[in-house]
């Protein structure tokens, strides 16, 4: 099983600034890694595909980039709906496997 | 319009069993796999089962042997059959479609199932 890690568990930001949140994989998951958006008492949404595809409808301050093990979601202008927590998957091996999250707070 | 909406969570013992539903719109579930996706409180997430198009099963090894995954092609319909409950079960379960190249492009509202005496 691909084990997906993300750093930091909590980022503190102020609204306005840019936010960078990492995610590294176990073993290779070439491009195959998406990033997903979690609102309290919300389901998951699907922000970036493919590592750097936005999905339908998602601002372009979001923007996803890395490939192989080492992958970043960046907000470059922090909304105050964008304070959410953050999770990591790859979807290059069965099973389906999920990094722990990074919480994204107001500072 | 893709929707998923599921239903039949609830309070069950330890050992019990719980059928959840997933009521699909918008789609055809028998032509996309499908996912069951759960979320224990204050945790992260975890994939739990998966039918793909052509009806193969697979499951986490943590659910295999004890829920089995289902579809009913005339209702449009995703199950998840869970039986032996266990306290360490009691999450959110999301019922999700699965795209073109495996990721996960939709999500349905959840529903909690609480495994308790």
């Amino acid at each position: 099983e691909i084990v997906m890690m993300q750093s930091p568990a909590t980022l503190s930001v102020s609204p306005g600034e840019r936010a960078t949140l990492s995610c590294r994989a176990s073993q290779s998951v070439s491009s195959n890694l998406a990033w997903y958006q979690q609102k309290p008492g919300q389901a998951p949404r699907l922000l970036i595909y493919g590592a750097s595809t936005r999905a339908t409808g998602i601002p372009a301050r979001f923007s996803g980039s890395g490939s192989g093990t080492e992958f970043t979601l960046t907000i470059s202008s922090l909304q105050s709906e964008d304070f959410a927590v953050y999770y990591c998957q790859q979807y290059n091996n069965w099973p389906l496997t999920f990094g722990g999250g990074t919480k994204v707070e107001i500072k | 319009e893709v929707q998923l909406v599921e239903t039949g969570g609830g309070l069950i013992q330890p050992g019990g069993s719980l059928r959840l539903s997933c009521a699909a719109s918008g789609f055809t579930v028998s032509s996309n796999y499908m996912s069951w996706v759960r979320q224990a409180p204050g945790k992260g997430l975890e994939w739990v089962s998966v039918i793909y198009s052509g009806g193969s099963t697979y499951y986490a090894d943590s659910v295999k042997g004890r829920f089995t995954i289902s579809r009913d092609n005339s209702k449009n319909t995703l199950y998840l059959q869970m039986n032996s409950l266990r306290a360490e079960d009691t999450a959110v379960y999301y019922c999700a479609r699965i795209g073109d190249h495996l990721y996960i492009d939709y999500w349905g509202q959840g529903t909690l199932v609480t495994v308790s005496s």
